[in-house]
């Protein structure tokens, strides 16, 4: 069964710090696609960046980069700089295409508070 | 131009009422869904329609009752509300079933 795993509950950092969210995902299948979604204090799920499981190349956008490593199941996000704008709960996320039941397993998020 | 909209986005009800949610989504994606987000901000997958077929049915109690008219469209009936359904409802909709999901602003439901 698929799973995710984020054991950071909540993050305190001050402005202009580099921060790291972990997760850590298990799954049988060799085809997945892993997910990264941002819910700030207003309450919208905003999708950041979906990453297939053939491709681990790292990726950047911004100040938000993605690294991925099949070796050690873990998809990590890291916000460089932070801004307090980022204060928002993540969730990294986790789909397998393969059975009639395929549907997106969330970990239980990250808070995160970003303090001027 | 919003892309998955719902409706109401608070609700405040007795114990006992029944209430709708309602969920429309205009990027003409096949499959859509409902989350349920507890006071811890756990999200999990309730139910998933596929071209208004239900396909994912996650031990939801049977007084949570989808409906989906057409593929644009996926509401949620709730009987006889209960204190423990007191939660944000999250409606979401994707392409195919395992890609990205976007979701609705969310429905703060209040059972009192």
């Amino acid at each position: 069964a698929q799973k995710v795993t984020q054991a950071q509950t909540e993050i305190s950092v001050v402005e202009k710090e580099d921060v790291t969210l972990d997760c850590v995902y298990e799954t049988r299948d060799t085809t997945y696609y892993l997910f990264w979604y941002k819910q700030p204090p207003s309450g919208e799920l905003v999708f950041l960046i979906r990453r297939n499981s053939f491709d681990e190349q790292n990726e950047i956008s911004g100040r938000y980069s993605w690294n991925f490593q099949k070796s050690t199941s873990s998809f990590n996000f890291t916000i460089t700089a932070s801004q307090v704008v980022d204060s928002a709960v993540y969730f990294c996320a986790l789909s397998e295409p393969t059975g009639a039941n395929s549907k997106l397993t969330f970990g239980k998020g990250i808070t995160l508070s970003v303090r001027p | 131009d919003t892309a998955v909209s719902q409706t109401p986005k608070y609700l405040v009800t007795q114990m006992g009422n029944d209430k709708s949610i309602k969920c429309e989504q205009n990027l003409g994606h096949d499959t859509m869904y409902w989350y349920k987000q507890d006071s811890k901000k756990f999200l999990k997958i309730m139910f998933s329609y596929n071209n208004k077929e239900l396909i994912i049915n996650e031990t939801v109690p049977n007084r949570f009752s989808p409906k989906s008219p057409d593929k644009a469209h996926l509401n949620l009936h709730i009987n006889s509300l209960e204190l423990g359904d007191s939660a944000v409802y999250f409606c979401a909709s994707s392409r195919l079933r395992w890609e990205t999901q976007y979701f609705g602003p969310g429905t703060r439901l209040l059972v009192l």
